[in-house]
């Protein structure tokens, strides 16, 4: 059973506006969630990560957002650039282990 | 960084295979995750001192070495035509949370 949702397979976005990748997840023992970036033929690259017991933690363009009575978080990209267009994974971490998400596919349009 | 080899491999039904990861130098935790197509990563296990530290839902025909250089294996044993999928490496600090990936080693069992 998929314990980390990613709802939207695909998001498409015009450069310079935010871009927002949402993220569902059933457990409630997950402590830490992170997001990962993946380009064609590389392996994932971390991007940002948020404990359970913050709402919001910020790295740039990159802030991630955490509503734990909705199980939910979301990735926002201020602004989105072209060379941002990637899959993003959202994860959680479970003791040792990420469960990850199917992935959302964001496609930066100049 | 986390380098793997070979890139790409094809087996045939029943055989065996070795897949294998050098870790970002300093990191002393090895994960091992399977991505098939249009799926998010799923954990398979994760080693620590050389010491089977967790595992996924994955059968036992799935084992691991990790060794005190920092490189790890990926055995597989009586390939069956579902492993065919994305096999990735990810390295980490014991006790942090942020994985780093690999390019990934790209299997094809016919």
């Amino acid at each position: 059973d998929q314990q980390v949702k990613q709802n939207s397979p695909s998001l498409s976005v015009q450069e310079g506006r935010i871009s927002i990748l949402n993220c569902d997840y059933t457990n409630s023992m997950f402590d830490y969630f992170l997001w990962y970036k993946k380009y064609p033929a590389e392996g994932p690259t971390f991007l940002i990560s948020i404990s359970s017991i913050k709402d919001k933690n910020e790295d740039g363009r990159f802030t991630v957002f955490l509503n734990k009575s909705a199980k939910h978080l979301s990735l926002h990209i201020v602004p989105s650039q072209p060379g941002d267009s990637a899959v993003y994974f959202c994860a959680a971490s479970n003791r040792n282990a990420l469960n990850f998400g199917k992935g959302t596919s964001l496609l930066v349009t100049p | 960084g986390v380098t793997q080899s070979p890139t790409h491999l094809i087996k045939t039904r029943g055989q065996q295979v070795t897949l294998r990861c050098s870790s970002q130098s300093g990191h002393n935790t090895v994960s091992w995750y399977q991505q098939a197509l249009g799926q998010g990563p799923q954990f398979i296990f994760q080693y620590y001192r050389e010491e089977e530290n967790g595992r996924g839902n994955f059968p036992p025909r799935f084992s691991g070495l990790q060794f005190p250089n920092d490189s790890s294996e990926l055995n597989v044993n009586a390939l069956e035509l579902d492993d065919s999928a994305l096999y990735l490496c990810a390295s980490s600090l014991q006790g942090t949370i942020e994985q780093y990936f690999g390019p990934g080693t790209r299997l094809t069992v016919t």
